[in-house]
Protein backbone atom coordinates (compact mmCIF):
# COMPACT_ATOMS: atom_id res chain seq x y z
CA UNK A 1 0.00 0.00 0.00
CA UNK A 2 1.60 3.54 -0.84
CA UNK A 3 1.93 5.92 1.87
CA UNK A 4 2.92 9.25 2.01
CA UNK A 5 3.34 11.03 5.51
CA UNK A 6 4.11 15.00 5.70
CA UNK A 7 5.78 16.07 8.78
CA UNK A 8 7.46 19.42 9.85
CA UNK A 9 4.43 22.03 9.96
CA UNK A 10 4.14 24.33 12.43
CA UNK A 11 3.61 27.64 13.58
CA UNK A 12 6.26 30.44 12.45
CA UNK A 13 7.25 33.40 12.28
CA UNK A 14 7.13 35.85 9.44
CA UNK A 15 10.68 35.37 7.94
CA UNK A 16 11.10 32.10 9.39
CA UNK A 17 11.83 29.22 7.65
CA UNK A 18 10.81 25.71 8.36
CA UNK A 19 11.49 22.53 6.47
CA UNK A 20 8.56 19.41 5.52
CA UNK A 21 9.50 16.31 5.16
CA UNK A 22 7.52 13.49 3.11
CA UNK A 23 8.11 10.07 4.35
CA UNK A 24 7.16 7.84 1.41
CA UNK A 25 6.34 3.63 1.12
CA UNK A 26 4.89 1.37 -0.38
CA UNK A 27 6.78 1.88 -3.92
CA UNK A 28 9.64 1.94 -5.31
CA UNK A 29 10.36 6.10 -4.56
CA UNK A 30 13.32 6.72 -6.50
CA UNK A 31 11.46 5.88 -9.61
CA UNK A 32 8.84 8.78 -9.41
CA UNK A 33 8.79 12.64 -9.78
CA UNK A 34 7.10 14.22 -6.95
CA UNK A 35 4.91 17.37 -6.20
CA UNK A 36 4.39 19.25 -3.53
CA UNK A 37 0.98 21.40 -3.33
CA UNK A 38 -0.69 23.58 -0.50
CA UNK A 39 -4.45 24.60 -0.23
CA UNK A 40 -4.79 27.74 2.25
CA UNK A 41 -7.27 27.58 4.49
CA UNK A 42 -10.85 27.42 2.35
CA UNK A 43 -9.23 28.00 -0.38
CA UNK A 44 -8.24 26.25 -3.49
CA UNK A 45 -4.95 23.49 -4.19
CA UNK A 46 -1.91 25.64 -5.44
CA UNK A 47 0.75 23.55 -6.86
CA UNK A 48 4.16 24.62 -5.59
CA UNK A 49 6.90 22.65 -7.02
CA UNK A 50 8.11 19.32 -8.54
CA UNK A 51 11.14 16.91 -8.67
CA UNK A 52 12.08 15.08 -10.91
CA UNK A 53 13.04 10.94 -9.93
CA UNK A 54 16.73 11.48 -9.66
CA UNK A 55 16.67 14.88 -7.87
CA UNK A 56 18.40 16.75 -10.93
CA UNK A 57 15.30 18.73 -12.24
CA UNK A 58 13.21 21.05 -9.96
CA UNK A 59 10.26 23.27 -11.19
CA UNK A 60 8.89 26.13 -8.49
CA UNK A 61 5.50 28.02 -8.67
CA UNK A 62 6.48 31.84 -8.78
CA UNK A 63 5.32 32.05 -5.54
CA UNK A 64 8.17 29.58 -4.50
CA UNK A 65 10.69 30.33 -6.28
CA UNK A 66 13.87 31.94 -4.66
CA UNK A 67 12.08 30.92 -1.28
CA UNK A 68 11.31 27.86 -1.45
CA UNK A 69 13.75 24.59 -2.06
CA UNK A 70 12.38 20.91 -2.93
CA UNK A 71 15.11 18.04 -2.75
CA UNK A 72 14.84 13.97 -2.33
CA UNK A 73 17.02 11.50 -0.25
CA UNK A 74 16.02 8.41 -2.91
CA UNK A 75 18.14 6.30 0.32
CA UNK A 76 15.62 7.49 2.68
CA UNK A 77 12.56 7.33 0.07
CA UNK A 78 11.63 10.89 2.05
CA UNK A 79 11.28 14.10 -0.02
CA UNK A 80 11.80 18.01 1.56
CA UNK A 81 10.58 21.30 0.65
CA UNK A 82 12.49 23.69 3.21
CA UNK A 83 10.75 26.85 3.07
CA UNK A 84 12.82 30.43 3.94
CA UNK A 85 11.42 33.64 3.89
CA UNK A 86 8.13 32.76 5.23
CA UNK A 87 4.86 34.84 4.65
CA UNK A 88 1.48 35.11 6.06
CA UNK A 89 -0.10 34.15 2.36
CA UNK A 90 2.50 30.63 2.69
CA UNK A 91 -0.06 29.41 5.33
CA UNK A 92 -1.84 26.13 4.17
CA UNK A 93 -1.80 22.58 4.57
CA UNK A 94 1.10 21.07 2.43
CA UNK A 95 0.46 17.87 0.62
CA UNK A 96 2.86 16.04 -1.06
CA UNK A 97 2.14 14.00 -4.07
CA UNK A 98 3.36 11.04 -6.55
CA UNK A 99 3.95 12.26 -10.12
CA UNK A 100 3.18 10.20 -12.47
CA UNK A 101 4.52 11.17 -15.77
CA UNK A 102 5.19 9.82 -19.01
CA UNK A 103 5.55 11.19 -23.05
CA UNK A 104 2.15 11.07 -23.42
CA UNK A 105 -1.27 12.94 -21.78
CA UNK A 106 -0.95 10.42 -19.04
CA UNK A 107 0.14 12.57 -16.84
CA UNK A 108 -1.22 12.85 -13.21
CA UNK A 109 -0.68 13.12 -9.12
CA UNK A 110 -2.05 9.47 -7.85
CA UNK A 111 -1.21 9.26 -4.43
CA UNK A 112 -1.26 12.08 -1.89
CA UNK A 113 -0.41 12.58 1.68
CA UNK A 114 -2.52 13.65 4.20
CA UNK A 115 -1.12 16.93 4.71
CA UNK A 116 1.28 19.23 7.37
CA UNK A 117 -0.48 22.48 8.43
CA UNK A 118 2.22 25.50 8.16
CA UNK A 119 0.99 28.63 10.00
CA UNK A 120 2.81 31.67 9.28
CA UNK A 121 1.98 34.43 12.25
CA UNK A 122 3.35 36.51 14.65
CA UNK B 1 1.04 30.87 -17.45
CA UNK B 2 -2.05 29.02 -18.48
CA UNK B 3 -5.02 29.88 -16.55
CA UNK B 4 -7.56 27.56 -16.06
CA UNK B 5 -11.27 28.72 -15.32
CA UNK B 6 -14.38 26.07 -14.37
CA UNK B 7 -17.81 26.72 -14.19
CA UNK B 8 -19.81 27.09 -11.99
CA UNK B 9 -18.23 27.44 -9.15
CA UNK B 10 -20.91 26.25 -7.31
CA UNK B 11 -23.69 24.18 -8.27
CA UNK B 12 -26.67 22.84 -6.22
CA UNK B 13 -28.14 19.01 -6.91
CA UNK B 14 -30.19 16.66 -6.43
CA UNK B 15 -29.18 12.67 -5.75
CA UNK B 16 -29.41 10.89 -9.12
CA UNK B 17 -28.87 14.01 -11.07
CA UNK B 18 -26.61 14.41 -13.81
CA UNK B 19 -24.54 17.36 -13.87
CA UNK B 20 -21.52 18.69 -15.93
CA UNK B 21 -18.62 20.91 -14.81
CA UNK B 22 -16.58 23.31 -17.65
CA UNK B 23 -12.73 23.88 -17.45
CA UNK B 24 -11.48 26.36 -20.02
CA UNK B 25 -7.82 26.50 -20.15
CA UNK B 26 -6.21 30.15 -21.59
CA UNK B 27 -4.56 28.56 -23.96
CA UNK B 28 -4.46 25.12 -25.75
CA UNK B 29 -3.60 21.78 -23.26
CA UNK B 30 -4.22 18.93 -26.02
CA UNK B 31 -5.40 16.64 -23.33
CA UNK B 32 -3.19 17.05 -20.47
CA UNK B 33 -5.95 17.77 -18.28
CA UNK B 34 -6.86 15.69 -14.80
CA UNK B 35 -9.84 16.40 -12.40
CA UNK B 36 -9.81 15.73 -9.03
CA UNK B 37 -12.51 15.57 -6.28
CA UNK B 38 -11.71 16.84 -2.75
CA UNK B 39 -13.60 16.55 0.61
CA UNK B 40 -13.29 18.63 3.19
CA UNK B 41 -10.20 17.43 5.55
CA UNK B 42 -9.20 14.99 2.97
CA UNK B 43 -6.30 14.97 0.42
CA UNK B 44 -7.80 15.30 -3.29
CA UNK B 45 -8.86 12.19 -4.98
CA UNK B 46 -7.96 11.62 -8.59
CA UNK B 47 -10.54 11.08 -11.01
CA UNK B 48 -9.61 11.41 -14.46
CA UNK B 49 -6.53 12.08 -16.44
CA UNK B 50 -5.92 12.48 -20.16
CA UNK B 51 -8.95 14.30 -20.36
CA UNK B 52 -11.34 11.66 -19.83
CA UNK B 53 -9.40 8.23 -18.86
CA UNK B 54 -11.12 6.97 -15.96
CA UNK B 55 -8.47 5.88 -12.93
CA UNK B 56 -9.06 2.83 -11.61
CA UNK B 57 -10.95 1.91 -9.22
CA UNK B 58 -13.69 5.26 -9.54
CA UNK B 59 -17.26 4.71 -10.42
CA UNK B 60 -18.28 4.70 -14.41
CA UNK B 61 -20.67 7.49 -13.57
CA UNK B 62 -17.82 9.90 -13.64
CA UNK B 63 -17.00 10.83 -17.37
CA UNK B 64 -14.53 13.34 -18.53
CA UNK B 65 -14.32 14.82 -22.14
CA UNK B 66 -12.66 17.19 -24.11
CA UNK B 67 -9.07 18.80 -25.83
CA UNK B 68 -7.47 21.73 -26.05
CA UNK B 69 -8.75 24.18 -24.18
CA UNK B 70 -12.26 23.42 -23.20
CA UNK B 71 -12.61 20.29 -21.08
CA UNK B 72 -16.15 18.42 -19.25
CA UNK B 73 -16.54 16.65 -16.05
CA UNK B 74 -19.77 14.85 -16.45
CA UNK B 75 -21.61 12.61 -13.45
CA UNK B 76 -23.90 10.68 -14.75
CA UNK B 77 -26.50 10.34 -11.91
CA UNK B 78 -25.15 12.09 -8.57
CA UNK B 79 -24.91 9.91 -5.64
CA UNK B 80 -24.73 11.18 -1.90
CA UNK B 81 -20.97 10.68 -1.66
CA UNK B 82 -19.94 12.97 -4.85
CA UNK B 83 -20.83 15.81 -2.68
CA UNK B 84 -17.29 17.40 -3.16
CA UNK B 85 -15.13 20.17 -4.27
CA UNK B 86 -14.19 19.32 -7.61
CA UNK B 87 -10.68 20.67 -9.44
CA UNK B 88 -9.40 20.56 -12.70
CA UNK B 89 -5.36 20.47 -13.48
CA UNK B 90 -2.90 21.02 -16.42
CA UNK B 91 -0.01 19.05 -16.64
CA UNK B 92 0.99 20.63 -20.11
CA UNK B 93 3.45 23.00 -19.07
CA UNK B 94 5.11 24.19 -16.35
CA UNK B 95 3.93 25.84 -13.82
CA UNK B 96 1.38 23.48 -13.35
CA UNK B 97 -1.88 25.04 -12.79
CA UNK B 98 -5.29 24.46 -11.09
CA UNK B 99 -8.89 25.92 -11.56
CA UNK B 100 -10.26 27.49 -9.21
CA UNK B 101 -12.78 24.43 -7.86
CA UNK B 102 -16.35 23.73 -8.20
CA UNK B 103 -17.93 23.13 -4.76
CA UNK B 104 -20.86 20.43 -5.60
CA UNK B 105 -23.11 20.48 -2.94
CA UNK B 106 -26.96 18.77 -2.29
CA UNK B 107 -30.06 20.63 -3.02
Amino acid sequence: EVQLLESGGGLVQPGGSLRLSCAASGFTFRNYPMSWVRQAPGKGLEWVSVINDNGENTYYADSAKGRFTVSRDNSKNTLFLQMNSLRAEDTAVYYCATYYWTSGSSRFFDYWGQGTLVTVSS
Amino acid sequence: DIQLTQSPSFLSASVGDRVTITCRASQGISSYLVWYQQKPGKAPKLLIYGASTLQSGVPSRFSGSGSGTEFTLTISSLQPEDFATYYCQQLNSYPITFGQGTRLEIK
